[in-house]
Order: C-alpha cells, then sequence, then structure tokens
C-alpha cells in the first residue's frame, strides 16, 4: 500500500516569495496533519484537517494556511517566506490514533 | 503546556550493547504516547504507540514502556542499523477535536559495529 506522499521532495525560494506544499493521504485516511522541523528539533504542529474543516493550528503566523480537498490531500502554504521559515516540512495522515508521516518537503529559503 | 523531554541528546553504543532512552512528558490528560524512527532527511517512522502507565509494546530489538511521567525506549543487543534519532511525541485528551503531537527533540543513537 502507498504510504504519505509529499510534493516537491526539494524547494528553494528567495525571501519574499510563497509556496505551495502538497500532500496526499494513506488511502481511506481522512485526517491530514503539517508539521514544520527545523534542524535538530522535533517536528511543531501547524495545521490538522478533517474531512476539510480546520481541527487544530499551532503557534505559527498567518503567512501560513492550509486546506483539504474532497479527496483527502491537502496544501500548505505559505506567503512572504522568510529565513527562518527554511525547514523540513511533514504530513501526516491518521485513520484512528495514530499519525503516520510522508518523507516531507525541504524548503531552503535564501 | 504539554511537554516533552527526551534523554540523553545524543547516544553512543557499540554494537550489542543494550541501552535505554527516556522520554519524559507532561501532559493535561494523555491520549496516548507515541515513539517515532527519524532517518537523516526523512520523515518519523511510527513504531509504538502506548496508552496508559504499565503499558508494554515490543518490536524485535525494541520495548517500549510507559509510567504515569516518563517512557522509555529500551534497545536490546542494538546493531548498526538501528542507528538513528528517536522522537517520542504525546497527545492530549481535549483538544477540541485537534490530535496534536506534541515532540521532544529526539536522542541521536548511533551503534558502532
Amino acid at each position: 500500500d502507498a504510504g504519505v506522499t509529499q510534493s516537491p521532495t526539494h524547494l528553494i525560494k528567495t525571501r519574499g516569495q510563497h509556496v505551495t506544499l502538497r500532500c496526499s493521504p494513506i488511502s481511506g485516511h481522512k485526517s491530514v496533519s503539517w508539521y514544520q522541523q527545523v534542524l535538530g528539533q522535533g517536528p511543531q504542529f501547524i495545521f490538522q484537517y478533517y474531512e476539510k474543516e480546520e481541527r487544530g493550528r499551532g503557534n505559527f503566523p498567518d503567512r501560513f494556511s492550509a486546506r483539504q480537498f474532497p479527496n483527502y490531500s491537502s496544501e500548505l502554504n505559505v506567503n512572504a517566506l522568510l529565513l527562518g521559515d527554511s525547514a523540513l516540512y511533514l504530513c501526516a495522515s491518521s485513520l484512528a490514533v495514530e499519525q503516520f508521516f510522508g518523507p516531507g518537503t525541504r524548503l531552503t529559503v535564501l | 503546556e504539554d511537554q516533552v523531554t527526551q534523554s540523553p541528546e545524543a547516544l553512543r553504543l557499540q554494537e550489542g550493547e543494550s541501552s535505554s532512552l527516556n522520554c519524559s512528558y507532561t501532559v493535561s490528560g494523555l491520549r496516548g504516547l507515541f515513539w517515532y524512527r527519524q532517518d537523516p532527511g526523512k520523515g518519523p517512522e511510527f513504531l509504538f504507540t502506548l496508552y496508559s502507565a504499565g503499558e508494554e509494546k515490543e518490536k524485535e530489538r525494541l520495548k517500549a514502556t510507559l509510567t504515569k511521567k516518563e517512557s522509555f525506549l529500551h534497545i536490546t543487543a542494538p546493531k548498526p542499523e538501528d542507528s538513528a534519532t528517536y522522537l517520542c511525541a504525546v497527545q492530549a485528551r481535549n483538544q477540541g477535536g485537534s490530535e496534536k503531537l506534541v515532540f521532544g527533540k529526539g536522542t541521536k543513537l548511533t551503534v558502532n559495529p
């Protein structure tokens, strides 16, 4: 069975630009969560969506937004990129309690 | 505020040398405690879920245990392929439907042949 997939794998942007990251959950999973992982730290929660509704939001600025589509895939958008947004962005899907992570998108902001 | 602290930050073992990783947590009503393994540049790989104090789970050379304040990941006779960062996370009850995980910083394990 296919796991969580994310695209793109790597991305390089400059300050002030906008970025869209994409995630496809495991088949049958209706919940998708987004996390940011800075080097040397554990993942930090950004958003959770369930059945296209936002279920939770972490302590991130309004530059970060997300949505979930009818097929349960999701997008994370970040506007006005800052150098500090450079990180590994992880998507996780869940059916019950356990969350299963994708490979991540490595975002570098120059 | 929910919090997870992992120790040590880094651990070097010889192949076959057993040890334990610690995860201390404070949470307003534990729904679940999770262990993940993460290889460099990759997403975390799910290992275990523990729900209540006294619970234990095993998988190959790994065994996870839970008390009311901490969890241990015991590694028995490790092999070089067990080298990775091990992450601990908690999920609290009563988050208004949110399934947010709060992670520790991880323990980087290196097993030398």
